[in-house]
């Protein structure tokens, strides 16, 4: 298993790019969320969803819109890229009624110039 | 206030030390407690999550819930360099809305 996959690794935008972040679980997880983690911040939930088709915000949604088509993917679309949305992001996945034992990416590392 | 406080180290020990790492949190509400591992450039992995008060016992390590001072912590015996990384407590209320601490930074010098 491959668990959970993130592309790409690195990116480098200009400001008012758009660009779509990949994230694909082969866990058959219902629960997947996409996180930002910046120094000193710790992890901050962007996006959420409980199962295909339904998506939810996090704590900080601006700037970014979710879809969740299948189980398998989930995708983040930086919708016109800023400075501050300079960050490393993970997927996450996990299975079960909550988020207590979530499987993490490898993390893209965005910055926006 | 922050949800979650957590002293961002680093923390620099031998191996061989006892290495306690601590997170305190507001929010009462908080259920289920987690510690992750990030290793640099790596994704955060589970390491151990309990969800009362008490002691949790997993080979060297062993976290410890204190509820009612909003308190938490992770021990790590023997400790070995492979352990060398950054340590993220986390919390929810039992839901899907995890809140993580800023993490702490060990070091162990062998």
């Amino acid at each position: 298993n491959a668990g959970v996959t993130q592309t790409p690794k690195f990116q480098v935008l200009k400001t008012g790019q758009s660009m779509t972040l990949q994230c694909a679980q082969d866990m058959n997880h219902e629960y997947m969320s996409w996180y930002r983690q910046d120094p000193g911040m710790g992890l901050r939930l962007i996006h959420y969803s409980v199962g295909a088709g339904i998506t939810d915000q996090g704590e900080v949604p601006n700037g970014y819109n979710v879809s969740r088509s299948t189980t398998e993917d989930f995708p983040l679309r930086l919708l016109s890229a800023a400075p501050s949305q300079t960050s490393v992001y993970f997927c996450a996945s996990s299975s079960g009624q909550s988020d207590t034992e979530a499987f993490f990416g490898q993390g893209t590392r965005l910055t926006v110039v | 206030q922050k949800e979650v406080e957590q002293d961002p180290g680093p923390l620099s020990v031998p191996e061989g030390a006892i290495v306690s790492l601590n997170c305190t949190y507001s929010n009462s509400a908080f259920q289920y407690f987690m510690w992750y591992r990030q290793y640099s450039r790596k994704g955060p992995e589970l390491l151990m999550y309990t969800y009362s008060s008490g002691n949790k016992e997993d080979g060297r390590f062993t976290a410890q819930v204190d509820k009612s001072s909003k308190y938490i912590s992770l021990f790590i015996r023997d400790s070995q360099p492979s352990d060398s990384a950054t340590y993220l407590c986390a919390y929810h209320t039992g839901g899907f809305k995890t809140i993580f601490g800023a993490g702490t930074r060990l070091f162990v010098k062998a």
